[in-house]
């Protein structure tokens, strides 16, 4: 089945920095991919749609300077957290749709990758 | 704007019975898609099984089945002869079906299975 991949799984930082998470369709092309965020015991929240060549789409009270995204290719999307503080502390998972995929179902499945706790110290 | 409502923030149920876990939704869109996805606590997103809004048969996969009821806009999931592995949160979501397939979410559903 189709695979997404997330990087880091986990990371540390100091406040201040900033931090960069991959998300990676392995063996499908994805010109959308979606960035959510989970706070602890929470539902997941979408923050944006990552479009392949073009700027993101932000939801409604993400901050885009804040959140970074860059889709540069059809296989990666990128988020970057700029200027971390403790209250961005998250779980950040990213999803995309199987495009192009030889048997892909209609069901319009979205797969996962495998998410990345970040931690602002 | 849809929404999803999930009203069982925790649920238990006994080894090899069978569970259900109630999702509702709300739209003003013919067209929608209904998914259900498992965390477990390693935080990775599982999907369990799909229904489409224009499906006339409920949704089945292995021991997952979606009773789908329209009218009710109601998608609720059963589980049966549940194993301790499926102890995890549950979340039931929603996509319009706009091509952009970004999914809303419910609050969730913790469900513990005892032996």
């Amino acid at each position: 089945g189709a695979v997404v991949s997330q990087h880091p799984s986990w990371v540390i930082c100091k406040s201040g920095t900033s931090v960069k998470i991959e998300c990676r369709s392995l063996d499908f092309q994805a010109t959308t991919m979606f960035w959510y965020r989970q706070f602890p015991k929470q539902s997941l929240m979408l923050m944006a749609t990552s479009n392949e060549g073009s700027k993101a789409t932000y939801e409604q009270g993400v901050e885009k300077d804040k959140f970074l995204i860059n889709h540069a290719s059809l296989t990666l999307s990128t988020l970057t957290v700029t200027s971390a503080h403790p209250e961005d502390s998250s779980f950040y998972i990213c999803s995309a749709r199987a495009e192009g995929l030889a048997g892909a179902s209609d069901t319009g499945e979205l797969f996962f990758g495998e998410g990345s706790r970040l931690t602002v110290l | 704007a849809q929404k999803i409502t999930q009203t069982q923030p925790g649920m238990f149920v006994q080894e090899k019975e069978a569970v259900t876990l109630d999702c509702t939704y709300d739209t003003s869109d013919q067209s929608y898609g209904l998914f259900w996805y498992k965390q477990p606590s390693s935080g990775e997103m599982i999907f369990l099984i799909y229904q489409g809004s224009y499906d006339e048969q409920n949704a089945t996969e292995g021991r997952y089945s979606l009773n789908f009821q329209k009218a009710r806009k109601s998608a609720n999931l059963v589980i049966s002869a549940s194993q301790l592995g499926d102890s995890a949160m549950y979340f039931c979501a929603m996509t319009l079906d706009t091509g952009r397939r970004a999914l809303t979410f419910g609050s969730g559903t913790r469900l513990q299975v005892q032996p």
